[in-house]
């Protein structure tokens, strides 16, 4: 079964509006979860790196105050795209590691279609 | 610029035949790679990996094969059942246990019975 959960699965706004995306970790502790975008016809890329009870780590290129991440407890981050425009429609990914499985690979959340109208 | 490319978009075979997918990556820092599954409405799930320090990882019906020297690699199901049926991506990271995965755009495989 799913180890990370995300909601919602999909999203439809306006232009303007804020959205936010959970992802969680099921079964595990996850001091650190990573969000990543995924254009059509595109790679996914990584957005950022959310650090449980301290400020997330963002990739070059990726406003930080476009996207902002919570990070409040070891099981939960949230990615909030404030004032969505369509060029942020996209494809938005969480993920997260299991502490307890050294080396062990990244296990993701089912993603959130994000579409702004 | 892409580091890692998969330059097939899309794959059909035969069930019980070979399915090949390929990788290639630029950025030589890469030591770690990954094999991804992606079906509709999922996320990813990790198939197989490989480090550099290998040619070839073998899990059951999967192989990875890495030729660093050609910074290539291959992923090779076989035989190949209906529900391989998925989108395939490559990433890759500079060090075993990265978070830090950089994905191909994946390719597209078709098994038909």
């Amino acid at each position: 079964g799913a180890v990370v959960s995300q909601h919602p699965s999909r999203v439809i706004c306006k232009s303007g509006t804020s959205v936010k995306i959970e992802c969680r970790s099921l079964d595990f502790q996850a001091t650190t979860m990573f969000w990543y975008r995924q254009f059509p016809k595109q790679s996914l890329m990584l957005m950022a790196t959310s650090n449980e009870g301290s400020k997330a780590t963002y990739e070059q290129g990726v406003e930080k105050d476009k996207f902002l991440i919570n990070h409040a407890s070891l099981t939960l981050s949230t990615l909030t795209v404030t004032s969505a425009h369509p060029e942020d429609s996209s494809f938005y990914i969480c993920s997260a590691r299991d502490p307890r499985r050294f080396n062990e690979k990244l296990f993701f959340g089912s993603g959130t279609q994000l579409s702004v109208l | 610029d892409q580091q890692v490319k998969q330059n097939s978009p899309s794959l059909s075979v035969q069930e019980g035949r070979i399915s090949i997918l390929n990788c290639d990556y630029t950025n030589s820092m890469f030591d770690y790679f990954l094999w991804y599954k992606k079906y509709p409405a999922e996320g990813p799930t990790f198939l197989i990996s490989i480090s550099s320090i290998k040619d070839k990882n073998e899990d059951g019906r999967f192989t990875v094969f890495l030729n660093k020297s050609a910074k290539h690699l291959s992923l090779h199901i076989v035989p190949s059942q209906p529900g391989d049926s998925a989108v395939y991506f490559c990433a890759a990271s500079a060090k075993v246990g990265s978070e830090k995965l950089v994905f191909g755009k994946g390719t597209k495989l078709t098994v038909n019975p």
